[in-house]
């Protein structure tokens, strides 16, 4: 199987603009995350889906939107780019909501100008 | 999460076993060890965790003290493609907070030829 994928790989927007990065895993997780890395620093959360249907807000959500319409996918909505949300956005998926491991996508690097 | 402490990076010479320490001493009963790592431009990869024997799987073996306060993450034969910065997390695994990983500061572990 795949993993976790996620595309594009690199994306440049301009200020305001939207855009959706989309996420699938093919391992029938349950749980599904976005988080973003910037330079030097950790992962922050961004949205989680504990399941199909439900989403929840991480510790940085604003300027963000998800939805989980299949166990599959998990895309994650830029509403008005702003070049403080340039970073690279992994997601991450586990079996379980609770779950052991994760396992995270290959990233995407988004520059907002 | 309890709190871990890592070296900051230390070599390795490529064939050889890198042995990756991690003081963990304020962790507590229910609280498992997580090993993840992070190559360069890549997402974190999950490797291994345990709660309190020892464990091996294809990518590394994880041995943790009889007292649970120190773990030691072993690569047997350590490549040129292991050279990443390591992650020692504990944490009890949950769904509340969006079982948010965090990453502290970790090993940045340089295979050599």
């Amino acid at each position: 199987n795949a993993g976790v994928t996620q595309t594009p790989k690199f994306q440049v927007l301009k200020t305001g603009q939207s855009m959706t990065l989309q996420c699938a895993q093919d391992m029938n997780h349950e749980y599904m995350s976005w988080y973003r890395q910037d330079p030097g620093m950790g992962l922050r959360l961004i949205h989680y889906s504990v399941g199909a249907g439900i989403t929840d807000q991480g510790e940085v959500p604003n300027g963000y939107n998800v939805s989980r319409s299949t166990t599959e996918d998990f895309p994650l909505r830029l509403l008005s780019a702003a070049p403080s949300q340039t970073s690279v956005y992994f997601c991450a998926s586990s079996y379980s909501a609770s779950g052991n491991e994760q396992y995270f996508g290959p990233g995407t690097r988004l520059t907002v100008t | 999460d309890a709190k871990t402490t890592q070296p900051p990076s230390m070599d390795c010479a490529e064939g050889r076993a890198a042995n990756l320490p991690c003081n963990h001493s304020t962790i507590s009963g229910n609280e498992y060890v997580y090993w993840y790592r992070q190559i360069h431009s890549q997402g974190p990869q999950y490797i291994i965790h345990g709660l309190k024997n020892n464990e091996t799987n294809e990518m590394a073996s994880l041995i943790i003290t009889e007292d649970r306060k120190s773990s030691t993450l072993i690569l047997p034969h350590a490549t040129l493609r292991d050279t990443a910065v390591y992650y020692c997390i504990v944490r009890v695994p949950q769904r509340a907070a969006g079982n948010k990983l965090t990453f502290g500061g970790g090993t940045r572990v340089l295979v050599k030829p």
